[in-house]
């Protein structure tokens, strides 16, 4: 079972406020990191696919950095609102895992008005 | 509109009575998976398949079974459900090939609860 570790587990945020978060993962056999964003009640969707060492990938306030090397990952949320509370996942595939996700426990965000 | 189906959304069954949860995708996706997710654990992977009539084991399989016979659905069987499967379980699926390779697309989540 392959180890991803999402730090930290729950964190509260005043709207307007930038926040970020870390993902961990093996820096070995590395194929691909994912992030994912559930909001309660329904299912995870998709934010990134990330592949490469140095990657950088932003979608509105929300951008995500790659290091394979070193086995990380950083979401960063700039200028939090409410709509950008949820659980927010990382999941690893490595080079021999025929498509399958590894997921972390996710980073629970709750953006306070 | 692309999607995947879970049914029933929510189910509420005693131990032993087998029950089978659907999931079905109109995407034309190769693979396809089932989780689990449990308070403080994450995302367990059930079973997956990577293509019709190829089922693989996940990391948490004992108790379930599943089938794929055809390329859009992909049942998950409790053949004997236990208080210890008591859980929420998405289906995704992802294509593996094109601009969303990998990308999984989960299905809306199943809330069991076995008494």
């Amino acid at each position: 079972i392959l180890n991803v570790e999402q730090s930290p587990q729950s964190l509260h945020v005043q709207e307007g406020d930038s926040t970020n978060f870390t993902c961990s993962f093996p820096s070995s056999n590395f194929y691909a990191l994912h992030w994912y964003r559930w909001e309660t009640a329904k299912s995870p969707e998709a934010l990134f696919v990330m592949t490469l060492n140095g990657d950088e990938k932003k979608k509105g306030r929300i951008s995500a950095t790659l290091n394979t090397k070193e086995g990380y990952s950083y979401l960063y949320i700039k200028g939090s609102q409410p709509e950008d509370s949820a659980t927010y996942l990382c999941a690893f595939r490595d080079l021999y895992g025929n498509n399958r996700l590894a997921f972390g426990k996710g980073n629970q965000v709750v953006v306070i008005p | 509109e692309a999607q995947v189906t879970q049914n029933p959304r929510y189910l509420i069954t005693v131990t032993g009575k087998k029950l089978t949860v659907t999931c079905s995708q109109n995407m034309n996706h190769e693979y396809m998976s089932w989780y689990r997710q449990d308070p403080g654990l994450g995302l367990r992977q059930i079973y997956y398949s990577m293509n019709v009539e190829v089922t693989d084991k996940g990391d948490v399989p004992e108790g379930y079974k599943v089938s794929r016979k055809e390329k859009r659905n992909f049942p998950l069987i409790l053949e004997s459900p236990s208080p210890n499967q008591t859980s929420l379980y998405f289906c995704a699926s992802s294509p593996t090939t094109g601009s969303s390779y990998n990308e999984q697309f989960f299905g809306p989540g199943t809330r069991l609860t076995v008494l």
